[in-house]
């Protein structure tokens, strides 16, 4: 199977711009999803497909996607920001199966 | 609103098994996947594999074949995963996620969430 491999922590300084990247084969045939996870919080979707938020994500969170490696670019991060980020994509090995990243730990500085 | 309810909390045995429940509503049941991730404390999600409430067709990620069963019961909109055979290295919280991707989506779209359902093994 498919594996998607993430930077375990990323820091931003409050305000500032922050990329967190997930590289995997996967990635160059299926979009990443992107998920939010704050502490004893379950996963929430914030970015899918090739750049779309779900209804209440704010502005600021965007992704995009290049051969084999996705982003998440948070523009201006909040304190509210800190969290686990955690990519996922279907898997290219054939079967209907999907795959996650490692997860990201962003602190906001 | 779109909502996924999980049961309670569960302690069981190694060896024993556990059947977690995940309750749907504000959409039609039998129109979406509905997935099982887990998390062990500190660590980061795990799919398990994914169940079509429609058909009843499954899918298991290779790690849990022949140890997992997801079912559904579709008169009451309620998923189900049974985990068998368990040991201390099952303990985690195990989250179900509806699957919104359309069909030929080039992406999945867990969303939403339960609120997950914590399951200790301990002697």
């Amino acid at each position: 199977s498919s594996e998607l491999t993430q930077d375990p922590a990323v820091s931003v300084a409050l305000g500032q711009t922050v990329r967190i990247t997930c590289q995997g084969d996967s990635l160059r045939s299926y979009y990443a999803s992107w998920y939010q996870q704050k502490p004893g919080q379950a996963p929430v979707l914030v970015i899918y497909g090739k750049n779309n938020r779900p209804s209440g994500i704010p502005d600021r969170f965007s992704g995009s996607s290049s051969g084999n490696t996705a982003s998440l670019t948070i523009t201006g991060a909040q304190a509210e920001d800190e969290a686990d980020y955690y990519c996922n994509s279907r898997d290219s090995s054939g079967n209907p199966h999907v795959v996650f990243g490692g997860g990201t730990k962003l602190t906001v500085l | 609103q779109v909502q996924l309810v999980q049961s309670g909390a569960e302690v069981k045995k190694p060896g024993a098994s556990v059947k977690v429940s995940c309750k749907a509503s504000g959409y039609t049941f039998t129109s979406y996947d509905i997935n099982w991730v887990r998390q062990a404390t500190g660590q980061g999600l795990e799919w398990m594999g994914w169940m079509n409430p429609n058909s009843g067709n499954t899918g298991y990620a290779q790690k849990f074949q022949g140890r997992v069963t997801m079912t559904r019961n579709t008169s009451i909109s309620t998923a189900y995963m049974e985990l068998s055979s368990l040991r201390s290295e099952d303990t985690a919280v195990y989250y179900c996620a509806r699957d919104s991707a359309f069909v030929g989506e080039l992406s999945s779209r867990f969303d939403p969430w339960g609120q997950g359902t914590l399951v200790t093994v301990s002697s």
